[in-house]
């Protein structure tokens, strides 16, 4: 598994409330991704980061922001979670061939 | 801009009847390109990577430069392969090493 845990596994929020989903890698891995994953769309890149406190946007980043103080932790949120935003959040780490590596995947729901 | 097309929503065999997922691409480049699977509420694994030509649990896929393709082939299917599986696309270059995932296949193995 790459070393890669998501926290929390579950978690069911409220309109408008910030949330904040954590990703943590313990192999130093300079690239770490954040996806959602929802049916008919797949898996989509929301932000990217390729070292500490280095971070992009990626093709669905409306509504989300990251933060990456340093090389373990990733970290999304929320900053007002809308019902479009439940999904399952997906955290990944690059290999060295390009290759990436998957979280175990937050589900959360927006009531 | 690259894309990745999974044309087959869901995709039924019989188990030890041959099964083929079918992934195309769209990228003027020469692209890394992989196939994930995600069994039932687990994260994605790697399958396979076109690079290393490798044959797992019985699949192979094949790149088609020429048709912009890389279809997932097993011979035989079993019916622990019933699963959701992906195909993935790396720009390379200064891409961040990002992944482009096409919208997936649901395979079901019927016994």
């Amino acid at each position: 598994d790459a070393g890669i845990t998501q926290s929390p596994r579950h978690k069911v929020t409220e309109t408008g409330t910030p949330v904040t989903l954590r990703c943590h890698q313990t192999e130093n891995h300079r690239y770490m991704y954040w996806y959602r994953q929802d049916p008919g769309h797949g898996l989509r890149l929301i932000h990217y980061s390729y070292g500490v406190k280095d971070t992009d946007k990626g093709e669905v980043s409306d509504g989300y922001s990251v933060s990456r103080s340093k090389t373990e932790d990733f970290l999304l949120t929320l900053e007002s979670a809308t019902s479009s935003q439940t999904s399952v959040y997906f955290c990944a780490i690059r290999g060295p061939s390009y290759e990436q590596y998957f979280g175990p995947g937050t589900r959360l729901t927006v009531t | 801009a690259q894309r990745v097309t999974q044309p087959e929503k869901l995709l039924s065999v019989f188990k030890g009847a041959p099964v083929e997922l079918k992934c195309n691409y769209s990228y003027s480049g020469s692209p890394e390109l992989f196939w994930y699977v995600q069994y039932s509420r687990q994260r994605l694994q790697l399958l396979l990577r076109h690079i290393s030509r490798e044959s797992i649990k019985g699949f192979t896929a094949d790149l088609n430069k020429g048709e912009t393709s890389f279809h997932l082939k097993k011979p035989f299917a079993q019916e622990e392969d019933s699963a959701m599986y992906y195909c993935a696309l790396n720009a390379g270059g200064t891409s961040y090493g990002k992944l482009t995932f096409g919208q997936g296949t649901i395979l079901t193995v019927h016994p």
